[in-house]
């Protein structure tokens, strides 16, 4: 595997409900990423932290409200959700946030909105 | 606007074939690419990378060329095999390296017919 987790796999939840995805990374890495991935479109990236400090914040709605502790996780809040919230989100690192890197994705988590 | 994109949403392919896999992109301040796979139900796997100093990057099985003066960039598969099928996608850095943001393409669908 990569070396990047995430959980839950899979998660359905409610408009009204909050939860919160997780990512790990054993790489040794300094830069995390949250991308959000629909049917038939790009990977759309979220946020982007380098060394727990978030450099990147594409106009994501604040309904997705990321944290990073400490460099090998990541977290990302859900609350008040919409159904085309629906998607894989997807957790990437890098070994830096500069020199243009090979980032390092994990396996998505599969999220629902109802 | 900038924007990286592939030119056929599918390609069926023969086992045992070569796979051409082709990736435009519109940025020439563009000198980092890379080629992803992502299988069903996984992440995106880094395939191979190449930097605008160099036109081909050769690993196991795989090719990349990098043709700068039209855009261009393409993954060739040597022996296409079942393990082989999933989702290609190309991506660029566009920022001379001052960060590792990527730019995603669509992505492509590899078929491969046994």
């Amino acid at each position: 595997e990569t070396g990047v987790t995430q959980t839950p796999r899979h998660l359905v939840m409610g408009m009204t409900n909050k939860k919160s995805l997780k990512c790990e990374q054993h790489l040794g890495h300094n830069a995390m990423y949250w991308y959000k991935q629909s049917a038939k479109k790009p990977l759309e990236l979220m946020f982007v932290y380098s060394l727990e400090e978030r450099v990147e914040n594409n106009s994501v709605p604040s309904r997705f409200s990321p944290e990073c502790p400490n460099s090998s996780h990541l977290f990302l809040h859900l609350h008040t959700l919409q159904p085309e919230d629906s998607a894989l989100y997807l957790c990437a690192s890098s070994q830096e946030w500069t020199g243009g890197r090979e980032q390092f994705f994990g396996p998505g988590t599969r999220l629902t909105v109802l | 606007g900038e924007s990286v994109g592939l030119h056929l949403p599918t390609l069926s392919v023969q086992e045992g074939d070569n796979s051409i896999i082709n990736c435009a992109y519109s940025n020439s301040a563009s000198d980092y690419f890379i080629w992803y796979k992502q299988e069903s139900g996984k992440g995106p796997q880094f395939i191979i990378d190449i930097r605008s100093n160099m036109d081909k990057r050769q690993g196991q099985r795989v090719t990349v060329l990098l043709n700068k003066t039209v855009k261009h960039l393409s993954l060739q598969i040597a022996a296409t095999q079942p393990g082989d099928s999933a989702v290609y996608f190309c991506a660029e850095n566009s920022l001379g390296g001052a960060n590792s943001k990527l730019t995603f393409g669509k992505g492509i669908t590899l078929s491969v017919r046994p």
